[in-house]
C-alpha cells in the first residue's frame, strides 16, 4: 500500500531554469494539495486539485507558478524562471473523495527545491 | 494576528514527563484540527485529528479541543526521546468547501533522556 510519492526528492536549479515536481497521491486518493515550506516556516497550502480541475490556487504565486493533475499520470507543480526565493521545501498532500472536509491529507515526502 | 499561532518553543521536557503543546486559532468558522509531527528533514506525519469539543485519546496522545476559546492542545504522556520532533498545528476553515489547512509555525520539542 504505497504512501504519497513526490519525485525528485531533492532538486537543484540555476536561476532562471525550470522546476517540475510530480506527486501521485495515494491509491484510491483522487485530491492532491501542494504545499510550499520556506526554511524555519509553516507549511503554507498554494494549490488544491481533483482530476484535471484546480479548484483553488488561492496560495500560488500568480506569476512562473502553475499546477496540473491530468486525467493520466501524476500531478505536476511547475515554476518557470526559478529564482532563489523559491528554495524550499514542496509537499503534496493527498486525502480520499469523500466527507472532504473531515478526511485526513497524508503528505509525501516532499521535494527540496535548491536555486543556486 | 495569525490565523493560527504556536509556540515556537524549543520545549524541554525529561523523559517520562508530559508534554503539553498548545495552539489558537483566530477563525471561529473553523471546524477540524490536526496535529502532525514533523521530523526535521521529513514529511508532516499525522498524529491526531479532532472535531468535537473536549478530549479524544490516541495511546500516549491526548487532543483537547475548545472551540469557544478557539484553542487546541495536545498533550504526549510518557514522553520518549523519540518524540523530539516539531509538532505543527492545523486547522480547517470549512467554509470552503474542500479542506484548506492552515499550519501554525510549529513547536520544536525536546524530550531529555
Amino acid at each position: 500500500n504505497a504512501g504519497v510519492m513526490q519525485n525528485p526528492r531533492h532538486l537543484v536549479r540555476r536561476r532562471g531554469q525550470e522546476a517540475r515536481l510530480r506527486c501521485s497521491p495515494m491509491k484510491g486518493h483522487s485530491h492532491v494539495y501542494w504545499y510550499r515550506q520556506l526554511p524555519e516556516e509553516g507549511l503554507k497550502f498554494m494549490v488544491y486539485l481533483q482530476k484535471e480541475n484546480i479548484i483553488d490556487e488561492s496560495g500560488m504565486p500568480k506569476e512562473r507558478f502553475s499546477a496540473e493533475f491530468p486525467k493520466e499520470g501524476p500531478s505536476i507543480l511547475r515554476i518557470q524562471q526559478v529564482v532563489r526565493g523559491d528554495s524550499a521545501a514542496y509537499f503534496c498532500a493527498s486525502s480520499p473523495p469523500q466527507r472532504v472536509n473531515t478526511d485526513t491529507q497524508y503528505f509525501g515526502p516532499g521535494t527540496r527545491l535548491t536555486v543556486l | 494576528q495569525k490565523e493560527v499561532e504556536q509556540n515556537s518553543g524549543p520545549l524541554s521536557v525529561p523523559e517520562g514527563a508530559i508534554a503539553s503543546l498548545n495552539c489558537t486559532y483566530s477563525d471561529r468558522v473553523s471546524q477540524s484540527f490536526f496535529w502532525y509531527r514533523q521530523y526535521s528533514g521529513k514529511s508532516p506525519e499525522l498524529i491526531m485529528s479532532i472535531y468535537s469539543n473536549g478530549d479524544k485519546e490516541d495511546g500516549r496522545f491526548t487532543a483537547q479541543l475548545n472551540k469557544a476559546s478557539q484553542y487546541v492542545s495536545l498533550l504526549i504522556r510518557d514522553s520518549q526521546p523519540s518524540d523530539s520532533a516539531t509538532y505543527l498545528c492545523a486547522v480547517n476553515r470549512g467554509d470552503t468547501g474542500f479542506q484548506k489547512l492552515v499550519f501554525g509555525t510549529g513547536t520544536r520539542l525536546l524530550v531529555s533522556p
